[in-house]
C-alpha cells in the first residue's frame, strides 16, 4: 500500500526557535495533505489542509502565522512551527488521500518537545 | 460541535472475547466511515472502512456494523487478542479528498 513518511520522527527544540516537519508521499502523488495534532491520550485534531500550489486552509482556532504550511510539490508538504513554546509540544501527524478511494494514508507522526 | 461521538472511552476485554466500540455521527452527508488502530507513538493505521450503501462489512476478525437510519456505526473485534490492545478511532468524511472527523478514541486493553 501507499506510504507516507515524516521527518523527523522526534525533535527537541528550545522555546522561541522554529522547527520544520516534513511529510512525504513515497509512491503516489498527493495534491492534498492534512496536518493533525494529537495531545497525549486525546484524539487527532485537524489543524489544516495543505494544497499543492496554493495556500493552506486552516481550521478555526489554528494560528496560520504560527503554523506555516508549504506544499511545494506533489509529494512534499512541510509544517513549520514558528517561535515554538512548551505548549506546542505535541504529536504531529500528516495524512494524504490515496486518490483512488476515500482512504487516507497516515504518516508515523513527529513528536515535538519544546523546552 | 463534535461531529463524531465515540464510546466507550476505555474497554477491558478478556482474551477470546468480543470488543465492541460504538460511534454516532450527525452529518447525513458523511459517506465514508473508517476505523483506525493506533499504537503508542505511532500514526493511525486503517483497520476497516465502510460506505453507507451496506449495513455490514467483515474483514477477518473485524466487523463494522452500520445503521444509516440511526446514524451509528460500530466496530466488533471477535476473538480479541492481547496484540489488539491499542487505541481505536472511528472517523467520518464526505466526498473524496476531504478531511476526516475523528471520534475521541477508545483505549482497548485485552487481558491474557
Amino acid at each position: 500500500g501507499a506510504v507516507v513518511s515524516q521527518h523527523p520522527s522526534w525533535v527537541i527544540c528550545k522555546s522561541g526557535t522554529s522547527v520544520k516537519i516534513e511529510c512525504r508521499s513515497l509512491d503516489f502523488q498527493a495534491t492534498t495533505m492534512f496536518w493533525y495534532r494529537q495531545f497525549p491520550k486525546q484524539s487527532l485534531m485537524l489543524m489544516a489542509t495543505s494544497n499543492e500550489g496554493s495556500k493552506a486552509t486552516y481550521e478555526q482556532g489554528v494560528e496560520k502565522d504560527k503554523f506555516l504550511i508549504n506544499h511545494a510539490s506533489l509529494t512534499l508538504s512541510t509544517l513549520t512551527v514558528t517561535s515554538a513554546h512548551p505548549e506546542d509540544s505535541s504529536f504531529y501527524i500528516c495524512s494524504a488521500p490515496s486518490g483512488r478511494t476515500y482512504e487516507q494514508y497516515f504518516g508515523p507522526g513527529t513528536r515535538l518537545t519544546v523546552t | 460541535q463534535q461531529q463524531v461521538k465515540q464510546s466507550p472511552q476505555s474497554l477491558i476485554v478478556q482474551k477470546g472475547g468480543i470488543s465492541i466500540i460504538n460511534c454516532a455521527y450527525e452529518n447525513t452527508a458523511f459517506d465514508y466511515f473508517p476505523w483506525y488502530q493506533q499504537f503508542p507513538g505511532k500514526g493511525p493505521a486503517l483497520l476497516i472502512a465502510i460506505r453507507p450503501d451496506v449495513s455490514e462489512k467483515k474483514e477477518g476478525r473485524f466487523t463494522i456494523s452500520f445503521n444509516k437510519s440511526a446514524k451509528q456505526f460500530s466496530l466488533h473485534i471477535m476473538d480479541s487478542q492481547p496484540g489488539d490492545s491499542a487505541t481505536y478511532f472511528c472517523a467520518a468524511s464526505k466526498d473524496n479528498f476531504n478531511k476526516f472527523y475523528f471520534g475521541s478514541g477508545t483505549k482497548l486493553n485485552v487481558k491474557p
